[in-house]
């Protein structure tokens, strides 16, 4: 089952417009939620990451926000620049299941110049 | 700093065939983690060790298999292999505890043939 769902599945944005990503969970005990960017051909890398007990968190051009009645969080990604066309998965996982990650299915952004 | 390194980067098998996929964890990391990305998918959890024993097991067949050594690198073995195992194979490395940032290696592509 999914448990976490993620949207849109693709998008294109501009050179220098804003790029965001939804996701949205069932699981309540999930208690850490990352991004994650992943280039073809390479494994994933962590990008920004955010806990329950905040709203949003901002890394540069990168912003999660945290919706925790809604389960839902979001990723935010101002100014975007062709080197972040790549393809992005939000995760959640929680202690009591040992922090294994389930992902969501991925959104693939192109940004165009 | 060497970051998680698995090998074989590629491997070609032939159905029935098994596999052995290797991990070397970042330095100090104690807890290796397997996920299976199907292509356009999120990746999926297999399998967590920390300190050489099973702590987590996804929804995979008896055919999946791992194992944890002293030094805290890891094995992934699949048997039987089936044309649906074709896959990009991921492994994670984290300190385990509280920190619970995952850091992925840049995988291994099997295809079965």
């Amino acid at each position: 089952q999914q448990q976490v769902k993620q949207s849109p599945q693709s998008l294109i944005v501009q050179k220098g417009g804003i790029s965001i990503i939804n996701c949205a969970y069932e699981n309540t005990a999930f208690d850490y939620f990352p991004w994650y960017q992943q280039f073809p051909g390479k494994g994933p890398a962590l990008l920004i990451a955010i806990r329950p007990d905040v709203s949003e968190k901002k890394e540069g051009r990168f912003t999660i926000s945290f919706n925790k009645s809604a389960k839902q969080f979001s990723l935010h990604i101002m100014d975007s620049q062709p080197g972040d066309s790549a393809t992005y998965f939000c995760a959640a996982s929680s202690k009591a299941a040992g922090n294994k990650l389930t992902f969501g299915g991925g959104t693939r952004v192109l940004v165009k110049p | 700093d060497a970051g998680v390194t698995q090998s074989p980067t590629h491997l070609i098998k032939t159905r029935g065939q098994q596999v052995t996929l290797r991990c070397s964890p970042i330095s100090g990391h104690k807890s290796v983690s397997w996920y299976q990305q199907v292509l356009g998918q999120g990746p999926q959890f297999i399998f967590q060790y920390y300190e050489k024993e099973e702590r987590g097991r996804g929804n995979f067949p008896d055919r999946f298999s791992a194992r944890q050594f002293p030094n805290y690198s890891s094995e992934l073995n699949v048997n039987a292999l089936l044309l649906g195992d074709s896959a990009l194979y991921l492994c994670a490395s984290t300190l385990w505890g509280l920190n619970t940032e995952a850091f992925f290696g840049q995988g291994t592509r099997l295809t079965v043939v």
